[in-house]
């Protein structure tokens, strides 16, 4: 086990709406960063947080936002939902520098109808 | 732009075999290169990473990686393969611009007893 928590484990939406998503991080990291997998595909990355602000984005679209908190949790926020949004989405912790291991949650599957 | 490449979508092995599971990326600059296993409706757990030093790379659970920079190669290998070894594994190249992970497509290693 890695420390890094997420939930819920399971949530199902329908077209349209808004999910949060929840992750905390492994004792002692300030980096949280979430990626997007779907069925059969690696993870792809969607954005970093550190020390509360965004520190990279990938290619998504600014529907999908983000927070961190002063304990490093973090928020991920995802408006709109369309049915391609369907996947698992997991989050990672680690420290600041990109030569630090990742350490990834048992992720959250999004199911959108 | 940096990318990983798995060639092969699926690997079978016999119990007791040597595996490999094949890598190769493409960077601008120096390559941070890690592997990560991902079992059925798990997160990824992190076997071994490439910084810097030694070619060759022990990791977790008798895994154990070999960076070859001329081949731009970065293979996965056990000495002898075992049942519970069966699972998706993904490669990974860090991206020091985003301070992100790229991931490739996955590879299934299947060990049949």
């Amino acid at each position: 086990e890695t420390g890094v928590t997420q939930s819920p484990t399971h949530l199902i939406k329908t077209r349209g709406q808004q999910v949060t998503l929840r992750c905390s991080s492994q004792s002692g990291h300030n980096t949280v960063s979430w990626y997007q997998q779907a069925l059969g595909q690696g993870p792809q990355f969607i954005f970093q947080y550190y020390r509360e602000e965004e520190n990279g984005r990938g290619n998504f679209p600014p529907r999908f936002s983000g927070l961190q908190f002063p304990n490093y949790s973090s928020e991920l926020n995802v408006n709109a939902l369309e049915l391609d949004d369907s996947a698992l989405y997991l989050c990672a912790s680690s420290m600041d520098y990109i030569t630090d291991t990742q350490y990834f949650g048992p992720g959250t599957r999004l199911t959108v109808l | 732009a940096q990318s990983v490449a798995q060639p092969e979508d699926q690997v079978n092995v016999a119990e007791g075999n040597p595996l490999t599971v094949k890598c190769t990326y493409s960077v601008s600059g120096n390559p941070y290169l890690f592997w990560y296993v991902q079992y059925p409706n798990r997160g990824l757990q992190f076997l071994l990473k490439y910084i810097t030093g030694d070619n060759l790379v022990k990791g977790s659970y008798g895994f154990e990686a070999e960076f070859n920079k001329s081949q731009t190669s970065f293979h996965l290998k056990k000495p002898s393969a075992l049942v519970s070894d069966s699972a998706l594994y993904f490669c990974a190249v860090g991206d020091t611009g985003r301070r992100a992970l790229t991931f490739g497509s996955g590879t299934r290693l299947q060990v049949q007893p």
